[in-house]
């Protein structure tokens, strides 16, 4: 069955630091992967995907993730935090045609 | 490009009352639509999902029921609300490219 764990439920960086948030999920198949983000009281803004190819994949907003097989790990990251970035973090994980399993969630705070 | 309403924003309503909670999706036809809650501190579950008119699959015994009377139109329903129901209600239809999903603004439900 599929499944995604996002370790750290809270992470608090400083503006201007870096940022790893961690994913590892669990998939029969080949695993398609998707990071969303979400304000408060906001629905959910996809900031990248991972399907095939190139393992490491660009996203919106500055935001890269690395696709590691051998880890089953999907991080995301962002060699500079701004204060706007201050959100909650989803990890999922689904294939062709599949439901969508997300994580339990990062909620990512900016400290100035 | 799709795009998804969901109303109302917000709603407050007494225990034991009925709810109806509406999701419109527009730019696209035939689209698998989903109902996912997000209660506080928690991830998102998976409650409904549709791929078609009429044809509602359930994912957890709930107090809650969907409905899909036209093919760009979700209900979410309940004859009488509990304690319980409250959270962040978010519609999501799957992407045109299969893979990941689009989600609405989303209505946060408080049960009093």
């Amino acid at each position: 069955a599929q499944s995604v764990t996002q370790p750290d439920i809270h992470i608090t960086v400083s503006e201007g630091a870096s940022l790893e948030l961690r994913c590892n999920y669990s998939y029969g198949a080949t695993p398609y992967l998707f990071w969303y983000v979400q304000s408060p009281g906001q629905g959910l803004q996809l900031l990248l995907k991972y399907f095939s190819g190139d393992t490491l994949v660009q996203g919106i907003k500055g935001f890269e993730a690395e696709f590691k097989r051998s880890q089953s790990s999907f991080n995301l990251r962002k060699p500079s935090v701004h204060w706007s970035d201050a959100a909650e973090y989803f990890c999922a994980v689904g294939g062709w045609g599949n439901k969508l399993v997300f994580g339990a969630g990062t909620i990512l705070r900016v400290k100035s | 490009s799709q795009t998804i309403h969901q109303w109302p924003a917000t709603l407050v309503q007494p225990v034991g009352s009925p709810l109806s909670l509406e999701c419109t999706v527009e730019g696209t036809s035939n689209p698998n639509l989903y109902w996912y809650r997000q209660a506080a501190g928690r991830g998102l579950q998976l409650l409904f999902y549709s791929v078609g008119i009429g044809q509602i699959s359930s994912e957890v015994p709930q107090n809650l029921s969907a409905s899909r009377p036209q093919d760009r139109q979700f209900i979410l329903s309940s004859k009488k609300l509990l304690l319980s129901d409250s959270g962040f209600y978010l519609c999501a239809i799957k992407g045109t490219d299969n893979y990941g999903y689009t989600f609405g603004s989303g209505t946060r439900l408080t049960v009093v």
